[in-house]
């Protein structure tokens, strides 16, 4: 199985300041179409998982701009360039290379 | 609006069956391949099972295979996870979740979940 790390786990935040998280897995993601398999979900306390970037770099409908993903193969960011109050929860990247599709563990960020 | 609805959580013996639904609404069904993810409370995510839109293939975390059954009605809107053999570790929320039907196995939406206890 297709191993996935975030780092840090917990990240305490400022609004208004840029926020970065790191996601590693130990298999290469690029497929040989070109598009790295690579999904960003953010749940919000109590509430379901939602996507925020999906094939590494590309923003969902709806996700607004100050969030975006970036990198290829086995390193990935997501970035947050100003956090607002609304952001705080975990933010978990999967891998949908291979099945079983896994989850990285999960950073929770917080104010 | 997408919506899809999970139901059939609750608590269960050790060695008992349940059987989980996920009502979908919004969009052609149909068409769509989807997911089974679950999250014991307090931990993180996990992928358990994907079923492509006519059923006629599925896929299974190592940690279900031969005890939960992915299956659909495409006529009834619905996407179904039956369970057996369950074990006190198959506690958790469990998510269905639609499949973006991009280049990669993207969930694009998710039901709000169905909690199920394994306890005796």
């Amino acid at each position: 199985d297709i191993v996935m790390t975030q780092s840090p786990l917990s990240l305490p935040v400022t609004p208004g300041e840029p926020a970065s998280i790191s996601c590693r897995s130990s298999q290469n993601l690029l497929h040989t179409n070109g598009y790295n398999y690579l999904d960003w979900y953010l749940q919000k306390p109590g509430q379901s998982p939602q996507l925020l970037i999906y094939l590494g770099s590309h923003r969902a409908s709806g996700v607004p701009d100050r969030f975006s993903g970036s990198g290829s193969g086995t390193d990935f960011t997501l970035e947050i360039s100003r956090v607002e109050a609304e952001d705080v929860g975990v933010y978990y990247c999967m891998q949908g290379l291979q099945t079983p599709f896994t989850f990285g563990p999960g950073t929770k960020v917080d104010i | 609006e997408v919506q899809l609805v999970e139901s059939g959580g609750g608590l269960v013996q050790p060695g008992g069956s349940l059987r989980l639904s996920c009502a979908a609404s919004g969009f052609t069904f149909s068409t769509y391949w989807m997911h089974w993810v679950r999250q014991v409370p307090g931990k993180g995510l996990v992928w358990i099972s994907r079923i492509k839109k006519d059923g006629s293939d599925t896929w299974y975390a190592d940690s279900v295979k031969g005890r939960f059954t992915i299956s659909r009605d495409n006529a009834k809107n619905t996407l179904y996870l039956q369970m057996n053999s369950l074990r006190a570790e198959d506690t958790a929320v469990y998510y269905c979740g639609r499949d973006a039907a991009g280049a990669g196995p993207t969930i694009d939406f998710w039901g709000q979940g169905t909690l199920v206890t394994v306890s005796s």
